[in-house]
């Protein structure tokens, strides 16, 4: 089955300890993405990627790290995470020209 | 930066109206139009797109309009039933050989009243 998987789908941590959360595609897509969804706010795009080695910069990437060894991995990482980084967090891929194929969704609460 | 509004922010029908969701975008080199629905706890999915080389597209009961020169573009949903009740969120994107590049609307959250 095609599909984008996120894990965990759920994770409180504590503000400062370092976290990863995973995001894996199946659909040999070139482009992978991150957004982060908040009430009110939409979907924001954190960081994305054309390829094997190619990031660059979304809207909201401040705090956050990605990395793409890859093609079908594009974990996300939050070195210290801090309080506003609560939120609901959607990996997602696609082919070039075509929408986004998003995964279930990782919900982060920082304390 | 692109910037995407998305209005209105909720809408209300009776079912078997019609709905009408407007977007406005600001980067005239957007060129990829995608409309996505989230049902509530479940993940954005994409239920149609239009680029900018074409004005309007229609699957079943769903239509995307696209006005380039307005850099407007309108999600038209008929004889609405209440499966349709979500958020729907418009996007715009550019990117050189690609779609990466994507803002968001803030979301329209549709209730088909029965």
């Amino acid at each position: 089955e095609a599909q984008v998987t996120q894990n965990p789908r759920y994770l409180i941590t504590v503000t400062g300890k370092k976290l990863t959360v995973t995001c894996s595609q199946n659909m040999n897509h070139e482009y992978m993405s991150w957004y982060r969804q908040d009430p009110g706010l939409g979907l924001r795009q954190i960081y994305y990627s054309m390829n094997v080695e190619v990031t660059d910069k979304g809207d909201v990437p401040e705090g956050y790290k990605v990395s793409r060894k890859e093609k079908r991995n594009f974990p996300l990482i939050l070195e210290s995470p801090s309080p506003n980084q609560t939120s609901l967090y959607f990996c997602a891929s696609s082919a070039q020209g075509q929408g986004y194929t998003f995964g279930s969704g990782t919900r982060l609460t920082v304390v | 930066g692109e910037n995407v509004e998305q209005h209105p922010s909720t809408l209300s029908v009776q079912e078997g109206d019609s709905a009408v969701i407007k977007c406005t975008y600001s980067d005239s080199a957007s060129n990829y139009f995608p409309w996505y629905k989230q049902e509530l706890g479940k993940r954005p999915q994409l239920i149609i797109d239009i680029r900018s080389n074409v004005g309007e597209k229609k699957d079943q009961r769903i239509a995307v309009t696209l006005n380039k020169t307005a850099k407007h573009f309108s999600l038209h949903i008929t004889e609405t039933q209440p499966e349709d009740s979500a958020v729907y969120f418009c996007a715009a994107s550019r990117g050189s050989g690609g779609y990466q590049k994507v803002t968001f609307g803030i979301g329209t959250k549709l209730q088909v009243i029965p």
